[in-house]
């Protein structure tokens, strides 16, 4: 079973736009929310993160918005670059479950110039 | 940067071999992950170990093992390799306990013929 939902799969956003990814969950045990970006050929980096005691998170362009009543959260990248275009995941893991994160299926982003 | 090695990078081998792929941290971080991605699935966890010959199952872990006898190395094993293993895989630490947070390697190619 899937805990951790991510849509869209594919996004594609002129530069200077807003882009989306929003994510659902299940278990409501998840205390910990992190997105995390991806470049082709590396691994992935946290790039920010939020616990449900918060309903947003802003850190430069990037901002997570929470709904802990309806088990959703998304990410909001403002002023999109081209160098923003990689593969970005959501994830959550709870507290007392050894940091194991479970990931969305990811959705692959391109800013076009 | 935490000190993450993966080795090999890429790896081409025929069904029904073993293979082991190593994960080498030089910071003496308590906690090890295996996750491996595949398109549409995000990245999924083989495996975990939460310190020396403490190790346990994630999520994909049938025909999978690992072992942890030192701090700095956890080794994943394919006993008999399969196609469906061909995927890439992604050694990940925990850098700062408490935190949730996951540092990944740049990952292992791994195709199986």
């Amino acid at each position: 079973q899937q805990q951790v939902k991510q849509s869209p799969q594919s996004l594609i956003v002129q530069k200077g736009g807003i882009s989306i990814i929003n994510c659902a969950y299940e278990n409501t045990a998840f205390d910990y929310f992190p997105w995390y970006q991806q470049f082709p050929g590396k691994g992935p980096a946290l790039l920010i993160a939020i616990r449900p005691d918060v309903s947003e998170k802003k850190e430069g362009r990037f901002t997570i918005s929470f709904n802990k009543s309806a088990k959703q959260f998304s990410l909001h990248i403002m002023d999109s670059q081209p160098g923003d275009s990689a593969t970005y995941f959501c994830a959550a893991s709870d507290s007392g479950g050894y940091n194991k994160l479970i990931f969305g299926a990811g959705t692959r982003l391109a800013v076009h110039p | 940067d935490a000190g993450i090695t993966q080795s090999p990078r890429h790896k081409v081998t025929e069904t029904g071999t073993p293979v082991t792929l190593r994960c080498h941290q030089t910071e003496n971080h308590r906690y090890m992950y295996w996750y491996r991605q595949d398109p549409g699935h995000g990245l999924r966890l083989i495996h975990y170990s939460y310190g020396v010959k403490d190790t346990d199952k994630g999520e994909v872990s049938d025909g999978y093992s690992v072992s942890r006898s030192k701090t700095e190395d956890f080794l994943l094993t394919l006993e008999s390799a399969t196609s469906s293993q061909t995927s890439v895989y992604f050694c990940a630490i925990t850098p700062r306990d408490g935190t949730g947070e996951l540092f990944f390697g740049e990952g292992s190619r791994l195709t199986v013929l």
